[in-house]
């Protein structure tokens, strides 16, 4: 069956880098997300790759698929205080009707 | 900015009443979905719609039952609340492109 699996928490320092990693099952996965949720709001997309890429970057922000593996991960470089929230990891088949989500792992950022 | 709305956004109701949630998106959206998410545990979608009059359940059992009459609407309904349907209520939509879903900011509901 679909699942997706990450662990529930990430402390880190200001400045430093962040690394939340991601595992999911469902080897026919076409797009796999991160998605982002602050306190009190709904899920924002904050980035996405296709499953033929290995990675990619933008701005802060690079995420590494390693698909042989089915590991997912989303570096944050320079972390900041604003960056602190609950992060999920989530794949999708093409057409992409259904999107499974794992549990999220909330990323607290000491100052 | 994502044009999509949930009420209420908290809610806490007795045992046995009738509830419905509401989603609305103004983005022409046919697929919208509704997933389900207790405290440190993931997202279970619950329904899913690909447009008008289609509605499918999703991986999680759910008591709770949905209409899709209207693209914009997507409400959420329970015949008989129990206090095992205290969590929050994910509304989501997704366009053409497939990719993002957009999400609503959710309610928790409580039932005691």
């Amino acid at each position: 069956g679909e699942d997706v699996e990450q662990s529930l928490f990430l402390s880190v320092r200001e400045g430093d880098s962040s690394v939340i990693n991601c595992t999911y099952t469902d080897s026919s996965s076409t797009y796999l997300y991160w998605y982002k949720q602050e306190p009190g709001a709904g899920l924002q997309l904050l980035t996405y790759i296709f499953s033929n890429m290995d990675m990619k970057q933008d701005q802060r922000l690079t995420v590494l698929l390693n698909k042989k593996d089915k590991h997912l991960s989303l570096r944050i470089a320079d972390t900041q205080t604003g960056d602190s929230a609950i992060y999920f990891c989530a794949e999708s088949k093409g057409g992409g009707f259904k999107t499974i989500f794992g549990a999220g792992t909330r990323l607290f950022v000491k100052a | 900015e994502a044009d999509i709305y949930q009420t209420p956004r908290y809610l806490v109701i007795g045992t046995g009443k009738k509830i419905t949630l509401e989603c609305s998106q103004t983005m022409g959206h046919d697929k919208m979905y509704w997933y389900q998410q207790d405290p440190g545990m993931e997202l279970h979608l619950i329904h899913y719609s690909y447009g008008v009059n289609s509605t499918e359940k999703g991986d999680l059992s759910s008591e709770s039952t949905v209409s899709r009459i209207r693209t914009e609407h997507f409400p959420l309904t329970l015949e008989s609340a129990r206090p095992s349907h205290t969590s929050q209520y994910l509304c989501a939509s997704k366009g053409a492109s497939n990719t993002e879903a957009f999400f609503g900011q959710g309610t928790r509901l409580t039932v005691v």
